[in-house]
């Protein structure tokens, strides 16, 4: 079936240090890709998304560009800062499926330090 | 800005017991989710309702589980005889259509703890 795999955490960094959170998936066909963030007590919210191969989604500085070559959607930026602490989700959907369901990753807790 | 809305935030029972988790979807969405996450786990996918029956279902919502929309508004999941492993985070999820486009908007999630 289809999966997500992040790469292992926590991620502890100082603030302004770049980021990359590695994230792989395996589909049967082709899904839309999503990062999602979690702060502490609050539901996951979507961070940015691409639809198909070679989009780049973007939102508040962060950056993941869909590589089909590659099967991954790396989410970057270039300078964290303490308010990004949270925990970031790496998911696909495809939309074949009738109810559109999310695949989730197993989640990836970033801590910036000032 | 409108919100999806999950009560309670945290439900302690015992084994056995049946319990309900209920939310409010955003009220325009015509989609509605559920998710679980064990502690240390992925988030997964439970169950997907749409036009009032269910649409799509995992292999984890077996018998033990049910969900609702008793009136317009809310919409529940009931676990009929609680286990040890069903401790987890539920979170409830709703969206205006299956697109890509349409982003699904996700609670801050019903902390379940089975003693």
């Amino acid at each position: 079936g289809d999966s997500v795999t992040q790469m292992e955490g926590p991620v502890t960094l100082s603030e302004e240090a770049f980021l990359t959170i590695n994230c792989t998936y395996t589909a049967t066909g082709y899904p839309s890709l999503f990062w999602y963030v979690q702060y502490p007590g609050e539901g996951l919210q979507l961070l940015l998304k691409a639809t198909k191969a070679d989009d780049k989604g973007s939102n508040k500085g962060f950056e993941a560009t869909y590589r089909k070559e590659t099967t991954s959607f790396h989410l970057e930026k270039g300078s964290v800062q303490v308010s990004d602490s949270a925990v970031y989700f790496c998911a696909l959907r495809m939309e074949e499926t009738s109810g559109s369901r999310l695949t989730f990753g197993e989640g990836t807790q970033l801590t910036v330090n000032p | 800005e409108p919100e999806v809305t999950q009560t309670p935030s945290h439900q302690v029972t015992q084994m056995g017991q049946e319990v309900i988790l209920r939310c409010v979807p955003i009220s325009n969405h015509l989609y509605f989710y559920w998710y679980r996450q064990i502690l240390g786990q992925k988030v997964e996918f439970l169950v997907s309702f749409y036009n009032n029956e269910i649409s799509e279902k995992s292999e984890i919502f077996d018998d033990q589980f049910s969900v609702e929309r008793p009136d317009g508004s809310n919409f529940t999941l009931k676990i009929r005889s609680t286990k040890l492993e069903d401790s987890a985070m539920y979170f409830c999820a709703s969206t205006r259509g299956t697109s890509s486009y349409n982003e699904q908007f996700f609670g801050p999630g019903t902390r379940l703890t089975v003693l």
